[in-house]
């Protein structure tokens, strides 16, 4: 048990649906993660909230909107994907946002769009 | 940004140990060193951190020569289950951050029997 639970686990969805990726930390952590892995590619960080509020964005399409209503909860909401986008998504808490303290991770999201 | 470079893949045998080196060239002041390992589908797991000199944990030791260029994890007497990819991450999440965290490629390790 990690303390960062991921839902749902796979998710298949065509480049026009609306969906959302879910991530809860149980851990009392401050700062949130997302991150994109693609396959045989490094992750990629996409955002990091620190207390409700987002601290980093890299340059992340539009097509991926963050949304973190508490510290124990953050969502990625995703709409009009593309192929492309298929990969394995994680989410991370840490006691607070930075590159000195440990990031637990959540198991991803499998995501296939079509 | 702060890119590390590691070996694409090492090889091993049960109950050896085996060294990882990773190259951060462009290491900041204020930049932590921090090893991850990943099973397939899975999250990465924390193994350890540190700054400079030497830290060693229950599963591994960390090596930082003194000008924080490069960095060795050691795996003691590896087993199967030690077979994953292994991240080394420098770097600071801040806007402001000189390095924005960012994992390398990793290391493949294929402990064999």
């Amino acid at each position: 048990e990690t303390g960062v639970t991921q839902t749902p686990r796979h998710l298949v969805m065509g480049m026009t649906n609306k969906k959302s990726l879910k991530c809860e930390q149980h851990l009392g952590h401050n700062a949130m993660y997302w991150y994109k892995q693609s396959a045989k590619k490094p992750l990629e960080l996409m955002f990091v909230y620190s207390l409700e509020e987002r601290v980093e964005n890299n340059s992340v399409p539009s097509r991926f909107s963050p949304e973190c209503p508490n510290s124990s909860h953050l969502f990625l909401h995703l709409h009009t994907l593309q192929p492309e986008d298929s990969a394995l998504y994680l989410c991370a808490s840490s006691q607070t946002a930075g590159g000195s303290y440990e990031q637990y991770f959540g198991p991803g999201t499998r995501l296939t769009v079509t | 940004l702060a890119k590390t470079t590691q070996p694409i893949s090492m090889d091993s045998y049960e109950g050896q140990e085996v060294n990882i080196t990773c190259s951060h060239n462009n290491i900041a002041t204020n930049d932590y060193i921090t090893w991850y390992q990943q099973f397939p589908s899975q999250g990465p797991r924390f193994i350890i951190q540190g700054y400079k000199t030497k830290v060693t944990n229950e599963v591994a030791s960390l090596f930082i020569p003194a000008d924080r260029k490069s960095s060795t994890l050691s795996l003691p007497r590896v087993s199967l289950s030690d077979t994953a990819v292994y991240y080394c991450l420098v770097g600071d999440v801040t806007g402001g951050a000189t390095n924005k965290l960012i994992f390398g490629t990793g290391t493949l390790l294929a402990v064999q029997p």
